[in-house]
């Protein structure tokens, strides 16, 4: 069974940093691109990064500069440094498992909330 | 940038009706790369179609996706107790992005 936890979120101060991590299970970690997508207070959900299998990374507009995406092959974990944290970054951050040749993210964590306040 | 139109915005139905979901990119993209996913509040998004009409595994063979170049359509036979949540289209493009549409929410009428 496949399976992701993500862990790290928190409450935080404006301009600081956070690291989220997300163990993976059930499946071939290494081979799998993962990626990080975040929901907002009531608002719908916002792709935020992405770490191929191959060694590409790729970052939403809004969080270039700032985020960073790592992974761990032998922990089988991804992981999400967060630099520079603003209010809106404040959310519900879910890793999840693409599915090759569809672009498509077929297994998904539960999430971790960040919320980013003084 | 792609930019991905769900509408409406809200859908009021009854179990046992039928849903139409539509979602509209404001330019062409390939079937391959459209997905519908089911989001119900607490939980995980679970990925009910991708590649325009492959349902994922484990899907109800209620749920069905068509649609190419810019129109795409979710739609649901007969509506279960269960299928009241809000949905959401995506889509992957170049340079490696990932866009979600701006939701579609299913209530009970």
């Amino acid at each position: 069974e496949v399976q992701l936890v993500e862990t790290g979120g928190g409450l935080i101060q404006p301009g600081g940093s956070l690291r989220l991590s997300c163990a993976a299970s059930g499946f071939i970690f290494s081979s799998s691109y993962m990626t990080w997508v975040r929901q907002a207070p009531g608002k719908g959900l916002e792709w935020v990064s992405v770490f191929h299998s191959g060694g590409g990374t790729h970052y939403a507009d809004s969080v270039r500069g700032r985020f960073t995406i790592s992974r761990d092959n032998s922990k089988s974990t991804l992981y999400l440094q967060m630099n520079s944290l603003r209010a809106e970054d404040t959310a519900v951050y879910y890793c999840a498992r693409g599915r090759d040749d569809y672009g498509d993210f077929m297994n998904w964590g539960q999430g971790t909330l960040v919320t980013v306040s003084s | 940038e792609i930019v991905l139109t769900q509408s409406p915005g809200t859908l009021s139905l009854s179990p046992g009706e039928r849903a139409t979901l539509s979602c509209r990119a404001s330019q062409s993209v390939s079937s391959n790369y459209l997905a519908w996913y089911q989001h119900k509040p607490g939980q995980a998004p679970r990925v009910l179609i991708y590649g325009t009409s492959s349902r994922a595994t484990g899907i109800p063979d209620r749920f069905s996706g068509s649609g190419s170049g810019t129109d795409f359509t979710l739609t649901i036979s007969r509506l279960e107790p269960e299928d009241f949540a809000v949905y959401y289209c995506q889509i992957y493009d170049w340079p490696p992005r990932y866009t979600f549409g701006q939701g579609t929410k299913l209530e009970i009428k």
